[in-house]
């Protein structure tokens, strides 16, 4: 298995524009988690799905932030308009029930 | 909800003494406490879980283990070695369909050869 595929792996855009970050979970797996990862916050969960329906989206910092899960094997990550504090690595991890995590490459996000 | 507390921030050893990380949990419904290791540039990945039904976990060089009345779990790595530096991370949750896991600040952990 090729494990969970993130795309892209690096984005650097300028501050106002939109940013689509993509996820591929391992096949079969259940559930998906968007993670963020900073030096000053750590690793915060932003949402997390369970057979493709949101489950719990209380860590999305604002509406600038919004993410689908349209079928089993695709996920997206939105933040329109960026800003430079939304810098920051973003991953993807999936898991089956009950399971543990495993995590994506993870996109390194740059907003100018 | 719940919190986690890791410490310490940052440890460096000597190449083949042990290390200990701590960390602590609010939530007294969490039952799942994974640890995971992240070197540079790349992605966490699982080393080792436990979970509530069980005092303690090893797996060759680590082991972890789990007090629930003090709510707190570590993670002991024997006989370290250079490739043991990483950034470690804990984390806590309520193992459902879904694991909505609650991770520790981390601890970078050097190992000195």
């Amino acid at each position: 298995d090729a494990g969970v595929i993130q795309s892209p792996r690096h984005e650097v855009t300028e501050m106002g524009q939109e940013v689509t970050l993509r996820c591929k979970p391992i096949s079969g797996h259940n559930s998906l988690f968007w993670y963020r990862q900073t030096m000053m916050r750590g690793l915060e969960l932003l949402i997390y799905f369970n057979n493709n329906v949101p489950i719990d989206d209380s860590g999305m910092p604002e509406d600038r932030f919004s993410a689908k899960m349209p079928n089993a094997s695709f996920s997206t990550l939105k933040i329109q308009p960026s800003e430079p504090r939304d810098s920051a690595v973003y991953f993807c991890a999936s898991s089956l029930p009950f399971n543990e995590q495993f995590f994506g490459p993870g996109t390194r996000l740059t907003v100018l | 909800g719940e919190n986690v507390e890791q410490h310490p921030s940052t440890l460096s050893v000597q190449e083949g003494d042990s290390a200990v990380i701590k960390c602590t949990y609010s939530d007294s419904a969490s039952n799942y406490f994974p640890w995971y290791k992240q070197e540079l540039g790349k992605r966490p990945q699982l080393i080792i879980d436990i979970r509530s039904n069980v005092g303690e976990k090893k797996d060759q060089r680590i082991a972890v283990t789990l007090n629930k009345t003090a709510k707190h779990f570590s993670l002991h790595i024997t006989e370290t070695q250079p490739e043991d530096s990483a950034v470690y991370f804990c984390a806590a949750s309520l193992m459902e369909y879904g694991n909505k896991l609650v991770f520790g600040a981390g601890t970078i952990l050097r190992v000195k050869s």
